[in-house]
Protein backbone atom coordinates (compact mmCIF):
# COMPACT_ATOMS: atom_id res chain seq x y z
CA UNK A 1 0.00 0.00 0.00
CA UNK A 2 1.30 3.74 -0.91
CA UNK A 3 1.65 5.40 1.92
CA UNK A 4 3.25 9.39 2.09
CA UNK A 5 3.13 10.75 5.48
CA UNK A 6 4.49 14.20 5.60
CA UNK A 7 6.14 16.14 9.08
CA UNK A 8 8.26 19.05 10.38
CA UNK A 9 5.29 21.58 10.63
CA UNK A 10 4.46 24.26 13.09
CA UNK A 11 4.38 27.62 14.46
CA UNK A 12 6.83 29.61 13.11
CA UNK A 13 7.92 33.21 13.45
CA UNK A 14 7.95 35.67 9.77
CA UNK A 15 11.78 35.37 8.09
CA UNK A 16 12.12 31.67 9.54
CA UNK A 17 12.69 28.84 7.85
CA UNK A 18 11.59 25.18 8.43
CA UNK A 19 11.77 21.77 6.46
CA UNK A 20 9.23 20.01 5.68
CA UNK A 21 9.95 15.87 5.41
CA UNK A 22 7.68 13.31 3.70
CA UNK A 23 8.16 9.58 4.18
CA UNK A 24 7.65 7.39 1.72
CA UNK A 25 6.66 3.35 2.00
CA UNK A 26 4.59 0.72 -0.05
CA UNK A 27 6.48 1.77 -3.75
CA UNK A 28 9.57 2.18 -5.31
CA UNK A 29 10.32 5.81 -4.20
CA UNK A 30 13.40 6.27 -6.56
CA UNK A 31 11.52 5.70 -9.81
CA UNK A 32 8.79 8.39 -9.07
CA UNK A 33 8.47 12.46 -9.70
CA UNK A 34 7.58 13.72 -6.25
CA UNK A 35 5.64 17.05 -5.34
CA UNK A 36 4.50 19.22 -3.12
CA UNK A 37 1.09 20.84 -3.15
CA UNK A 38 -0.22 23.06 -0.33
CA UNK A 39 -3.66 24.59 1.22
CA UNK A 40 -4.25 28.00 2.71
CA UNK A 41 -6.93 27.61 5.70
CA UNK A 42 -10.39 27.81 3.57
CA UNK A 43 -8.60 28.40 0.57
CA UNK A 44 -7.90 26.46 -2.80
CA UNK A 45 -5.09 24.23 -3.92
CA UNK A 46 -1.53 25.74 -4.93
CA UNK A 47 0.78 23.35 -6.70
CA UNK A 48 4.85 24.48 -5.50
CA UNK A 49 7.62 21.64 -6.59
CA UNK A 50 8.31 18.93 -9.05
CA UNK A 51 11.59 16.79 -8.45
CA UNK A 52 12.96 14.68 -11.09
CA UNK A 53 13.71 10.61 -9.65
CA UNK A 54 17.37 11.41 -9.23
CA UNK A 55 16.96 15.31 -7.70
CA UNK A 56 18.50 16.05 -11.44
CA UNK A 57 15.58 18.30 -12.15
CA UNK A 58 13.30 20.44 -9.86
CA UNK A 59 10.76 23.00 -10.66
CA UNK A 60 9.04 25.99 -8.45
CA UNK A 61 5.79 28.16 -8.51
CA UNK A 62 7.02 31.87 -8.93
CA UNK A 63 5.71 32.58 -5.37
CA UNK A 64 8.14 29.94 -3.57
CA UNK A 65 11.22 30.05 -6.16
CA UNK A 66 14.06 30.66 -4.56
CA UNK A 67 12.79 30.63 -0.86
CA UNK A 68 11.47 27.13 -0.58
CA UNK A 69 14.13 24.02 -1.30
CA UNK A 70 12.60 20.54 -2.88
CA UNK A 71 15.19 17.60 -2.77
CA UNK A 72 14.85 14.24 -2.00
CA UNK A 73 17.05 11.06 -0.31
CA UNK A 74 16.39 8.02 -2.28
CA UNK A 75 18.35 5.88 0.13
CA UNK A 76 15.88 7.23 2.50
CA UNK A 77 12.46 7.26 0.08
CA UNK A 78 12.53 10.65 1.78
CA UNK A 79 11.13 14.39 0.45
CA UNK A 80 12.01 16.88 2.12
CA UNK A 81 11.07 21.03 1.31
CA UNK A 82 13.36 23.04 2.77
CA UNK A 83 11.74 26.31 3.71
CA UNK A 84 12.98 29.65 4.55
CA UNK A 85 12.09 33.73 4.64
CA UNK A 86 8.71 32.48 5.49
CA UNK A 87 5.90 34.84 5.47
CA UNK A 88 2.13 34.89 6.92
CA UNK A 89 0.86 34.28 3.70
CA UNK A 90 2.97 30.74 3.65
CA UNK A 91 0.35 29.35 6.71
CA UNK A 92 -1.32 26.34 4.55
CA UNK A 93 -1.36 22.74 5.00
CA UNK A 94 1.38 20.98 2.82
CA UNK A 95 1.16 17.86 0.92
CA UNK A 96 3.37 15.23 -0.39
CA UNK A 97 2.19 13.90 -3.58
CA UNK A 98 3.19 11.15 -5.86
CA UNK A 99 1.61 12.18 -9.33
CA UNK A 100 1.32 10.25 -12.45
CA UNK A 101 0.23 11.53 -15.57
CA UNK A 102 -1.94 8.61 -16.27
CA UNK A 103 -1.59 5.86 -13.69
CA UNK A 104 -2.67 6.81 -10.20
CA UNK A 105 -2.44 10.12 -7.53
CA UNK A 106 -1.45 9.99 -4.11
CA UNK A 107 -1.19 12.39 -1.39
CA UNK A 108 -0.05 12.39 2.04
CA UNK A 109 -2.33 13.27 5.25
CA UNK A 110 -0.85 17.37 4.94
CA UNK A 111 1.17 19.06 7.49
CA UNK A 112 0.28 22.64 8.85
CA UNK A 113 2.65 25.05 8.85
CA UNK A 114 1.31 28.38 10.56
CA UNK A 115 3.69 31.97 9.84
CA UNK A 116 3.14 34.06 12.82
CA UNK A 117 4.36 36.11 15.10
CA UNK B 1 0.62 30.75 -15.59
CA UNK B 2 -2.93 28.98 -16.80
CA UNK B 3 -5.65 30.38 -15.16
CA UNK B 4 -8.70 27.71 -14.22
CA UNK B 5 -11.86 29.13 -13.93
CA UNK B 6 -14.58 26.84 -12.50
CA UNK B 7 -18.22 27.52 -12.52
CA UNK B 8 -20.27 27.47 -10.66
CA UNK B 9 -18.10 27.61 -6.92
CA UNK B 10 -21.69 26.25 -5.18
CA UNK B 11 -23.30 23.57 -6.49
CA UNK B 12 -26.99 22.51 -4.24
CA UNK B 13 -27.49 19.13 -5.30
CA UNK B 14 -30.15 16.96 -4.86
CA UNK B 15 -29.14 12.82 -3.74
CA UNK B 16 -29.85 10.98 -6.43
CA UNK B 17 -29.76 13.69 -9.41
CA UNK B 18 -27.16 14.40 -12.08
CA UNK B 19 -24.56 17.58 -11.19
CA UNK B 20 -22.19 19.18 -13.55
CA UNK B 21 -19.33 21.21 -12.72
CA UNK B 22 -17.40 23.35 -15.96
CA UNK B 23 -13.42 24.61 -16.37
CA UNK B 24 -12.61 26.15 -18.71
CA UNK B 25 -8.58 27.22 -19.08
CA UNK B 26 -6.96 30.12 -20.09
CA UNK B 27 -4.67 28.08 -23.06
CA UNK B 28 -5.50 25.26 -24.76
CA UNK B 29 -4.24 22.52 -22.50
CA UNK B 30 -3.26 20.11 -25.43
CA UNK B 31 0.36 19.14 -24.91
CA UNK B 32 3.49 18.82 -27.57
CA UNK B 33 2.73 15.28 -27.10
CA UNK B 34 -1.08 15.17 -27.88
CA UNK B 35 -2.11 14.19 -24.47
CA UNK B 36 -4.42 16.64 -22.44
CA UNK B 37 -3.66 16.86 -18.85
CA UNK B 38 -6.72 17.84 -17.40
CA UNK B 39 -7.20 16.41 -14.02
CA UNK B 40 -10.55 16.54 -11.75
CA UNK B 41 -9.84 15.95 -7.66
CA UNK B 42 -12.16 15.34 -5.06
CA UNK B 43 -11.65 17.14 -1.36
CA UNK B 44 -13.92 15.35 1.21
CA UNK B 45 -14.62 17.78 4.07
CA UNK B 46 -11.10 17.23 6.50
CA UNK B 47 -9.88 14.84 3.69
CA UNK B 48 -6.97 15.20 1.72
CA UNK B 49 -7.59 15.65 -2.03
CA UNK B 50 -8.23 12.65 -4.38
CA UNK B 51 -7.90 12.46 -7.73
CA UNK B 52 -11.19 11.01 -9.66
CA UNK B 53 -10.58 12.04 -13.69
CA UNK B 54 -6.94 11.84 -15.26
CA UNK B 55 -6.13 12.94 -18.97
CA UNK B 56 -9.55 14.54 -19.52
CA UNK B 57 -11.99 11.41 -19.29
CA UNK B 58 -9.79 8.48 -17.85
CA UNK B 59 -11.39 7.48 -14.29
CA UNK B 60 -8.56 6.52 -11.36
CA UNK B 61 -8.65 2.97 -10.21
CA UNK B 62 -11.52 2.64 -7.54
CA UNK B 63 -13.56 5.53 -9.02
CA UNK B 64 -17.22 4.91 -9.21
CA UNK B 65 -18.51 5.18 -12.93
CA UNK B 66 -20.73 7.93 -11.70
CA UNK B 67 -18.23 9.87 -12.43
CA UNK B 68 -16.80 11.54 -15.98
CA UNK B 69 -15.16 13.80 -17.52
CA UNK B 70 -15.25 15.17 -20.89
CA UNK B 71 -13.66 18.25 -23.06
CA UNK B 72 -10.95 19.00 -25.22
CA UNK B 73 -8.62 22.06 -25.94
CA UNK B 74 -9.84 24.70 -23.25
CA UNK B 75 -13.40 23.50 -22.23
CA UNK B 76 -13.89 20.85 -19.82
CA UNK B 77 -16.84 19.23 -17.45
CA UNK B 78 -17.35 16.95 -14.66
CA UNK B 79 -20.53 14.98 -14.23
CA UNK B 80 -21.71 13.18 -11.58
CA UNK B 81 -24.57 10.77 -12.72
CA UNK B 82 -26.20 10.60 -9.47
CA UNK B 83 -25.22 12.52 -6.35
CA UNK B 84 -24.48 10.08 -3.37
CA UNK B 85 -24.08 11.48 0.06
CA UNK B 86 -20.30 10.94 -0.38
CA UNK B 87 -19.67 13.10 -3.10
CA UNK B 88 -20.61 15.96 -0.81
CA UNK B 89 -17.06 17.86 -1.36
CA UNK B 90 -14.90 20.29 -3.09
CA UNK B 91 -14.32 19.57 -6.60
CA UNK B 92 -11.43 21.15 -8.19
CA UNK B 93 -9.80 20.57 -11.92
CA UNK B 94 -6.48 20.93 -12.20
CA UNK B 95 -3.67 21.26 -15.90
CA UNK B 96 -0.62 19.38 -15.54
CA UNK B 97 0.14 20.56 -19.38
CA UNK B 98 1.87 24.04 -18.68
CA UNK B 99 4.44 24.52 -15.80
CA UNK B 100 3.40 25.91 -13.50
CA UNK B 101 0.55 23.58 -13.05
CA UNK B 102 -2.72 25.08 -11.79
CA UNK B 103 -6.03 24.19 -9.79
CA UNK B 104 -9.71 25.68 -10.44
CA UNK B 105 -10.95 27.61 -7.27
CA UNK B 106 -12.80 24.96 -6.18
CA UNK B 107 -16.52 24.22 -6.39
CA UNK B 108 -18.21 23.37 -3.64
CA UNK B 109 -21.36 20.24 -3.90
CA UNK B 110 -23.50 19.77 -0.70
CA UNK B 111 -26.90 17.95 -0.83
CA UNK B 112 -29.89 20.24 -0.65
Amino acid sequence: EVQLVESGGGLVQPGGSLRLSCAASGFTFSTYWMSWVRQAPGKGLEWLANIKQDGSEKYYVDSVEGRFTISRDNAKNSLYLQMSSLRAEDTAVYYCARYTSGYDCYWGQGTLVTVSS
Amino acid sequence: DVVMTQSPLSLPVTLGQPASISCRSSQSLVYSDGNTYLNWFQQRPGQSPRRLVHKVSNRDSGVPDRFSGSGSGTDFTLKISRVEAEDVGVYYCMQGTHWPWTFGQGTKVEVK
